[in-house]
C-alpha cells in the first residue's frame, strides 16, 4: 500500500518567488492536512482539507494557501516567499475523523 | 487554545536505561491524542491512538498511557535504534475534521 507522496523533495526559491507543493494522500484517504516544521516552533498546522473543501486554517499569512482536487490529491502555495518560510512542510492524510494521520516525508523549501 | 507540552525537551540514556516521556495537554474536548516517531529529515511516523483516560497501548518496547490531562511514553530497555524524536499531538472535538495540534516533541538520544 502506498504511502503519503510529496513533490518535489527539496526546493530552493529566492526571496519574492512563489512555489507550489504536491501531495498524494494514500488510496481512499479524503482528508488532507498540510503543517510547517521549523527548528524553533517545531510542527505548525496550516490548513486542512476534506472533500474539496477547506475544513479548518491555521493561523498563517494568506500568502499561504492550498486546494484539493477530486481525486483527493492536494496543492499548497506560497506567494511572495520570504527567508522565514524556509522549513520543512509536511501533507497528512487520514481515512477518518479520529483516526490516525499518515505523514509523508516532506518537502524541504530554502529561501535564498 | 489547545495546548500541547512535552518534557523533557531532550533526553540521554544508556542502553537498556527504562525511562518515560511526558505530554501535557489543554483542549475543550480531546478526540485523540497522538504519538509520533520523527528521524531527521523525515516525516513522523504513527505510533499510537489513545482516546480515553486509562487507556494503554504498547508496541515493542513502548507504552503510551493516558489521564484526563497528560500521556506518557514509556520506553522500557531502550536500545539505540530508538534514539529519535518523539512527537504528541491532540486532536480537540471541533477543530476541523483531523487537525492536529503538536507539541515541541523529545529528542531521545540512546547510546550503546
Amino acid at each position: 500500500k502506498a504511502g503519503v507522496t510529496q513533490t518535489p523533495r527539496y526546493l530552493i526559491k529566492t526571496r519574492g518567488q512563489q512555489v507550489t507543493l504536491s501531495c498524494s494522500p494514500i488510496s481512499g484517504h479524503r482528508s488532507v492536512s498540510w503543517y510547517q516544521q521549523t527548528p524553533g516552533q517545531g510542527l505548525q498546522f496550516l490548513f486542512e482539507y476534506f472533500s474539496e473543501t477547506q475544513r479548518n486554517k491555521g493561523n498563517f499569512p494568506g500568502r499561504f494557501s492550498g486546494r484539493q482536487f477530486s481525486n483527493s490529491r492536494s496543492e499548497m502555495n506560497v506567494s511572495t516567499l520570504e527567508l522565514g518560510d524556509s522549513a520543512l512542510y509536511l501533507c497528512a492524510s487520514s481515512l477518518a475523523q479520529g483516526a490516525e494521520a499518515f505523514f509523508g516525508q516532506g518537502t524541504r523549501l530554502t529561501v535564498v | 487554545e489547545d495546548q500541547v507540552t512535552q518534557s523533557p525537551e531532550a533526553l540521554r540514556l544508556q542502553e537498556g536505561e527504562s525511562s518515560s516521556l511526558n505530554c501535557s495537554y489543554t483542549v475543550s474536548g480531546l478526540r485523540g491524542l497522538f504519538w509520533y516517531r520523527q528521524d531527521p529529515g523525515k516525516g513522523p511516523e504513527f505510533l499510537f491512538t489513545l482516546y480515553s483516560a486509562g487507556e494503554e497501548k504498547e508496541k515493542e518496547r513502548l507504552k503510551a498511557t493516558l489521564t484526563k490531562k497528560e500521556s506518557f511514553l514509556h520506553i522500557t530497555a531502550p536500545k539505540p535504534e530508538d534514539s529519535a524524536t518523539y512527537l504528541c499531538a491532540v486532536q480537540a472535538v471541533g477543530s476541523g475534521y483531523s487537525t492536529l495540534t503538536f507539541g515541541k516533541g523529545t529528542m531521545l538520544l540512546v547510546s550503546p
